[in-house]
């Protein structure tokens, strides 16, 4: 399948700093990027949904003037994680899907679990 | 009540055992469905992906959908330890659409 990868994997920042995550698409073009977000023993909730070279959709109750997401190009796309506070830790993935792929053909990064202390 | 309901485990069963793994849907609109398996600290990976009813076979795995019942299933046969991992069900409308996941469930293989 089609490589997506995330950098960096793991990240601890003091509250109040901003961390940025990295999503990248190796080997295809990437025409849309999913951002999710996972706390330990849940399931993956949708934060916001990116298509290159416009704004970013988000969904209910996720706050855009914290959970930045900027899709660039075709193969990158940020998110910034602004004014961190401890109960923004938790296990951030992101999504690829390119030109011409199905509904199945969605494939993730490896995920960034971010540590704020 | 969540849009994709699955039991969070964890489950575990002796090698070679088979698994059933299962979801419950509300939306009635959905019309893919795909199981992912997540190991620990990683990102999901596509196992199966099953368009309206039916069933889905590859290999030592079978993906079956009923949407009248909106239950999706998913067995493995002649388990492995290697399968231990947390697996995830999500349905989804349309082509390209928002896809919406269980909370996993938690599977351990024991040798």
């Amino acid at each position: 399948g089609a490589v997506v990868s995330q950098h960096p994997s793991r990240v601890i920042c003091k509250s109040g700093t901003s961390v940025k995550i990295e999503c990248r698409s190796l080997d295809f073009q990437a025409t849309t990027m999913f951002w999710y977000r996972q706390f330990p023993k849940q399931s993956l909730m949708l934060m916001a949904t990116s298509n290159e070279g416009s704004k970013a959709t988000y969904e209910q109750g996720v706050e855009k003037d914290k959970f930045l997401i900027n899709h660039a190009s075709l193969t990158l796309s940020t998110l910034t994680v602004t004014s961190a506070h401890p109960e923004d830790s938790s296990f951030y993935i992101c999504s690829a899907r390119g030109t011409g792929m199905g509904t199945g053909e969605l494939f993730f990064g490896e995920g960034s679990r971010l540590t704020v202390l | 009540q969540k849009e994709v309901e699955q039991d969070p485990g964890p489950l575990s069963v002796p090698e070679g055992a088979i698994v059933s793994l299962n979801c419950t849907y509300s939306n009635s609109a959905f019309q893919y469905f795909m199981w992912y398996r997540q190991y620990s600290r990683k990102g999901p990976e596509l196992l199966m992906y099953t368009y309206s009813s039916g069933n889905k076979e590859d290999g030592r795995f079978t993906a079956q959908v009923d949407k009248s019942s909106k239950y999706i299933s998913l067995f493995i046969r002649d388990s492995q330890p290697s399968d231990s991992a947390t697996y995830l069900c999500a349905g989804t409308v349309n082509q390209g659409g928002k896809l919406i996941f269980g909370q996993g469930t938690e599977l351990s293989v024991k040798p």
